[in-house]
């Protein structure tokens, strides 16, 4: 597609049930980011990943949180036994690395998660 | 731990006047500084960069400023729009390998 892609746009679940989160890159670049974006508040890092390098977690809030990228393109973030303080809004950027820098980071529209 | 921060939450400017959002930053080993512009409801979107080598750069309306010796980052907005609107963030990085960090964000109010 044209942009970043994420899926669904909007997810309610109940407290200590488990989400996936989708999100789809623009086709060839390879960085990959989650971030976390509670009501009001700015972008919280989460996880970044870099062409065949091991991603960088260390802004996962718990083990709770994990994310994968397959094949280098799609990416899931999961949430396990989610919890109320997990509801926000989480954004999927990715950008493309000239292999002279870091280029800018193109995002989705994001995920709108709830937990009740 | 090292963050990038603003000083204002939010900025009233009336329109057709500049507008000035500040971010200040304490890791000093940062090397490229990005602003985006996030709209309601929707993901950040880049407005302009900028490298530790420069100390000024121009977009189309858009400025931004860097002063290492301060650690301190500003973009400008000259002649604000009803479109510009927004939450404005400023981000920064180390090197092409790093995370990007963002700061909190600076609601833009424009008044009639």
């Amino acid at each position: 597609g044209a942009g970043v892609s994420q899926s669904p746009s909007n997810k309610v679940t109940e407290k200590g049930k488990d989400v996936e989160l989708r999100c789809d890159p623009i086709s060839g670049h390879t960085a990959l980011y989650w971030y976390r974006q509670s009501l009001g508040q700015g972008l919280e890092f989460l996880i970044y990943f870099q062409g065949n390098s091991a991603p960088d977690k260390s802004g996962l809030p718990s083990d709770r949180f994990s994310a994968e990228r397959t094949g280098g393109s799609v990416s899931t973030l999961t949430i396990q036994r989610t919890q109320q303080e997990d509801s926000a809004v989480y954004l999927c950027a990715s950008s493309f690395d000239s292999g002279v820098s870091l280029e800018k980071l193109f995002f989705g529209s994001g995920t709108q998660l709830s937990v009740l | 731990g090292e963050s990038v921060g603003l000083h204002l939450p939010t900025l009233s400017v009336q329109e057709g006047d500049n507008s000035i959002i500040n971010c200040a930053y304490s890791n000093s080993a940062s090397d490229y500084f990005i602003w985006y512009k996030q709209e309601s409801g929707k993901g950040p979107q880049f407005i302009i960069d900028i490298r530790s080598n420069m100390d000024k750069r121009q977009g189309q309306r858009v400025t931004v400023l860097l002063n290492k010796t301060v650690k301190h980052l500003s973009l400008q907005i000259a002649a604000t729009q009803p479109g510009d609107s927004a939450v404005y963030f400023c981000a920064e990085t180390t090197n092409r390998d790093d995370k990007i960090i963002f700061g909190k964000g600076t609601r833009l109010h424009i008044l009639p």
